[in-house]
């Protein structure tokens, strides 16, 4: 069956470090790619999306590129700021008959210090 | 205001005890969907919903059941807690079609649920 797999944390980099969470995915067809993100005692917030092969999803200095010839969507981030510590989680969505139901990796939980 | 809100935000109770967590939401969407979250597992699906007539089984969904009173309100049960579903239960939704963003879905705050 379809599944993400995301490297295991916790991450701890400095401010203004470079950040790379790395995802990759098993799934037949054409999935969707997704990063979303979990604040300290929030709820999930999508980050940034890739619909199809070759698309770069970014949002507030995030990107990530679906890479289907390594089944990959790598996170990235030029320079974390204290403010980005949460929890980011890989997913992937396709339609079947659960819609678009989310399939998650176990999350990689980020500490950025001053 | 929040457009997926859940209650109660916490909940301590006992094993054996029945259970209900609420979910609504004001984006009008059809779809609705209930994950559980557990330390290193990420979410789960436990049911979801495409409309007020439909309800489906998710991943892991023994233990559950739920309730589509409205479009904009999806409950789910716990007939009779047990200590292995203390966890943290979120409720998300969706568009209904297979255009643009309708595969995108947006979360609730999330409820966490300790039984004893």
């Amino acid at each position: 069956g379809d599944s993400v797999t995301q490297m295991e944390g916790p991450v701890t980099l400095s401010e203004e470090a470079f950040l790379t969470i790395n995802c990759t995915y098993t799934a037949t067809g054409y999935p969707s790619l997704f990063w979303y993100v979990q604040y300290p005692g929030e709820g999930l917030q999508l980050l940034l999306k890739a619909t199809k092969a070759d698309d770069k999803g970014s949002n507030k200095g995030f990107e990530a590129t679906y890479r289907k010839e390594t089944t990959s969507f790598h996170l990235e981030k030029g320079s974390v700021q204290v403010s980005d510590s949460a929890v980011y989680f890989c997913a992937l969505s396709k339609s079947s008959n659960s819609g678009y139901a989310l399939n998650f990796g176990k999350g990689t939980s980020l500490l950025v210090t001053p | 205001d929040a457009d997926v809100t859940q209650t109660p935000r916490n909940r301590i109770t006992k094993t054996g005890k029945r259970i209900m967590l609420e979910c609504s939401q004001t984006k009008g969407h059809d779809r609705m969907y209930w994950y559980r979250q557990d330390p290193g597992l990420g979410l789960r699906l436990i049911y979801y919903s495409f409309d007020v007539k439909d309800i489906n089984k998710g991943e892991i969904s023994d233990g559950y059941s739920v309730s589509r009173q409205a479009q904009a309100k999806f409950s789910l049960s716990l007939e009779s807690a047990i200590p292995n579903q203390t966890a943290l239960y979120f409720c998300a939704t969706s568009p209904l079609g297979a255009g643009e963003g309708t595969d995108t879905q947006y979360f609730g705050p999330g409820t966490r649920l300790t039984v004893l």
